[in-house]
């Protein structure tokens, strides 16, 4: 089981860039959640998905959106880049019925704005 | 609104010394309380939880108690090792709908041997 993977490792763009990044959930999970962790900060919750649609969102613009495939690996796109927008991106999993107690987290994408 | 709190690091202890990473919440109703763990260069993990007041979460040598009076939830652990150093997260979970979970900004642990 090679856990919950995410894609790219790590990430370089511009301001006014956008940027794609990927998540697998684990074997069995169909919930994904994505957080955002600025450096020396705690992760800060952006938004779930399950059965392909948003089901909840934290306090986020709407340069953040995402997407889930019916094999239940999401994407995140952050339009408009930021600077602000350089932070670690995790990713976390959670099995059909479970609840966030049971969320299991990727290595996250390092993104960087310059 | 709900938070967490924590001590702010980094806390450098010797091997074998006595850990203690205070926690404190701000919470609307009961929350569900966690400790997750993150290694250098890996995710998040979940180290225990506590689900009610009074509950003890334990797990690797490390334990907190759940305290509704003074709404704590500090990490504990006898005897620290050289491979404990990461970064610990305190956090909640509000038990309704809400499905996040809320972060405190983490402490950095360094052990030394």
């Amino acid at each position: 089981d090679a856990g919950v993977t995410q894609s790219p490792t790590h990430l370089i763009k511009t301001r006014g860039q956008q940027v794609t990044l990927r998540c697998s959930p684990k074997s069995g999970h169909d919930t994904v959640s994505w957080y955002q962790q600025a450096l020396g900060q705690g992760p800060q919750f952006i938004f779930q998905y399950y059965e392909e649609e948003e089901r909840q969102r934290g306090n986020f613009p709407d340069r953040f959106s995402g997407h889930q495939f019916p094999n239940y690996s999401s994407e995140l796109n952050v339009n408009a880049l930021l600077l602000g927008d350089s932070a670690l991106y995790l990713c976390a999993s959670s099995p059909a019925g479970g609840t966030t107690d049971t969320q299991y987290f990727g290595p996250g994408t390092r993104l960087t704005v310059l | 609104g709900n938070s967490v709190t924590q001590m702010e690091g980094p806390v450098t202890l010797s091997e074998e010394a006595f850990l203690t990473i205070n926690c404190t919440y701000t919470a609307t109703g009961y929350p569900s309380l966690f400790w997750y763990v993150q290694y250098p260069g890996e995710g998040l993990q979940l180290l225990l939880k506590a689900t009610k007041a009074d509950d003890k979460g334990s797990n690797k040598g490390f334990e907190a108690t759940y305290r509704k009076e003074t709404t704590s939830f500090h990490l504990e652990k006898g005897s620290v090792q050289v491979s404990d150093s990461a970064v610990y997260f305190c956090a909640l979970r509000l038990m309704n709908r809400d499905d996040k979970i809320i972060f405190g900004k983490g402490t950095r642990l360094h052990i030394l041997p």
